[in-house]
């Protein structure tokens, strides 16, 4: 079974501050991450995946198979990076369904 | 390029009725999914097609099915609905099943 747990709900963050979103997955085997982001009003988007290895707004990520973790990070949070951030894990071999953590909404505030 | 996009935007039912839910893949996709997103939860997995075939099925009862047609847009159908059916469904299309899935707006469905 592959499960996605994002422990935090709600994270809120002063303008400027370091952001840390964490994500931790269970998963027998390599799986591919992902982190999707939804702004207010808007449809849910990629954001980065773990096999491209980029920095997409600011973010990266990094997949730490020895701690079944792929937290999203970006070191001085914007106003802009105000919204719901969800992590999610694709297997293999699973029909490229995408399993979904419950999300954490990031508030950025002056 | 035009978007996912789906119809309707919202609706209501009421329990026992049935309903279908559409989606339209982006230009040059051939692989449609279909979540559904219960309020405060992220999206669940309910079925994929790829190419006309149903691709993968997530842990949904058989009153959950869909189609995908030729020019790769796809139905939900949902018979006897209850009321934890409420929710949002979201569509997304992929050039492959491996692909990045963008995703629809989404169907806002409430079950009285």
């Amino acid at each position: 079974a592959q499960r996605v747990t994002q422990p935090e709900k709600l994270l809120s963050v002063f303008k400027g501050a370091p952001v840390e979103l964490k994500c931790n997955y269970s998963y027998s085997g390599s799986p591919e991450l992902f982190w999707y982001v939804q702004y207010s009003r808007q449809r849910l988007q990629l954001l980065l995946r773990h096999i491209s290895r980029e920095s997409i707004k600011g973010f990266t990520a990094d997949l730490n198979k020895g701690e079944t973790s792929f937290h999203l990070k970006k070191p001085f949070a914007q106003e802009e990076d105000s919204a719901m951030y969800y992590c999610a894990l694709r297997g293999v071999g699973t029909a490229s369904k995408l399993t979904f953590g419950t999300g954490t909404r990031l508030q950025v505030t002056l | 390029e035009t978007g996912v996009t789906q119809s309707p935007t919202h609706l209501i039912k009421t329990r026992g009725q049935q309903v279908t839910l559409r989606c339209s893949s982006q230009s040059g996709h051939n692989t449609v999914s279909w979540y559904q997103q219960a309020l405060g939860q992220g999206p669940q997995f309910i079925f994929q097609y790829y190419r006309e075939e149903e691709n993968g099925r997530g842990n949904f009862p058989p009153r959950f099915s869909g189609l995908q047609f030729p020019n790769y847009s796809s139905e939900l159908n949902v018979n006897a609905l209850e009321l934890d059916d409420s929710a949002l469904y979201l569509c997304a299309s992929s050039s492959g099943g491996w692909e990045t899935q963008y995703f629809g707006p989404g169907t806002r469905l409430l079950v009285l």
